[in-house]
C-alpha cells in the first residue's frame, strides 16, 4: 500500500523555526520531495531528498530518513509570506514516469 | 522561465455535459500529469501521459478520459460531469528520470452543477 501522513496545521510566530514532519509507506521508494503552495495558487517545487541527511538550500532544509520511512522540512527565521500549505510526496519505482504520491498537506499560519 | 498554462482558472457545467480541461507547456517535457485537488484528500493523480498518444491510469481514472495528440497539450474529458467532480484540477509536467521536479499549471476550478 501506500501512504503518506503530514500534520494537518501548524502556527507558528514570524522569525521563529518550524519543522513540519512526514512519513510514508510507499511501495518502492525512489525519492521525497516538498512542494509549496499558497492559496488558490499552483504548487511550486521546494526540495527533493532521495539520500539520507539533510538538504539545506538558504532558509529552508529537508532531511530525509529512509530507514524510518521519515522526512522533515524545516523553515527558519520565518516570514509572513511563508503561509502556505506545504505538500510532502513520495515517488515510487517505475522508471521515467516519476509518478508522485501526495499528502494532503501541511497548512502553516505564520502569526506576526 | 518555464511554462505550463489551463485553459481557464473557472468553469461551471451542468451535470450531463462533456467537458474538456485543456493543459499546455512550453518545456518539452515528455511527462504530463493530471491531478485534482480535494479539502482533506490533497492531490490525487487521474492520469498520466510519458509520450504522445501513450498515457496509463492514476489513482482515480474512473469519470475521466484524457488525450495527448502533440507533445505539449494533455487535455482531460470528462465524459459526463457529475457533481462530485467538482474540484481543483491541476495539471502538471517534468522530464522524465529519477530527479525531476514537476512543473503544475495554475489550476481548474470546476463546478458541476
Amino acid at each position: 500500500g501506500q501512504n503518506i501522513d503530514q500534520p494537518t496545521e501548524m502556527t507558528a510566530t514570524e522569525g521563529a523555526i518550524v519543522q513540519i514532519n512526514c512519513t510514508y509507506q510507499t511501495s518502492g521508494f525512489n525519492g521525497l520531495f516538498w512542494y509549496q503552495q499558497h492559496a488558490g495558487e499552483a504548487p511550486t517545487f521546494l526540495s527533493y531528498n532521495v539520500l539520507d541527511g539533510l538538504e539545506e538550500k538558504g532558509r529552508f532544509s529537508s532531511f530525509l530518513s529512509r530507514s524510518k520511512g521519515y522526512s522533515y522540512l524545516l523553515l527558519k527565521e520565518l516570514q509572513m509570506k511563508d503561509s502556505a500549505s506545504y505538500l510532502c510526496a513520495s515517488r515510487g519505482l517505475g522508471g521515467a514516469t516519476n509518478k508522485l504520491i501526495f499528502g494532503t498537506g501541511t497548512l502553516l499560519a505564520v502569526q506576526p | 522561465d518555464v511554462k505550463v498554462t489551463q485553459s481557464s482558472r473557472y468553469l461551471v457545467k451542468r451535470t450531463g455535459e462533456k467537458v474538456f480541461l485543456e493543459c499546455v507547456q512550453d518545456m518539452d517535457h515528455e511527462n504530463m500529469f493530471w491531478y485534482r485537488q480535494d479539502p482533506g484528500l490533497g492531490l490525487r493523480l487521474i492520469y498520466f501521459s510519458y509520450d504522445v498518444k501513450m498515457k496509463e491510469k492514476g489513482d482515480i481514472p474512473e469519470g475521466y478520459s484524457v488525450s495527448r495528440e502533440k507533445k505539449e497539450r494533455f487535455s482531460l474529458i470528462l465524459e459526463s460531469a457529475s457533481t462530485n467532480q467538482t474540484s481543483m484540477y491541476l495539471c502538471a509536467s517534468s522530464y522524465p528520470g529519477q530527479f525531476n521536479e514537476q512543473f503544475f499549471g495554475p489550476g481548474t476550478r470546476l463546478t458541476v452543477l
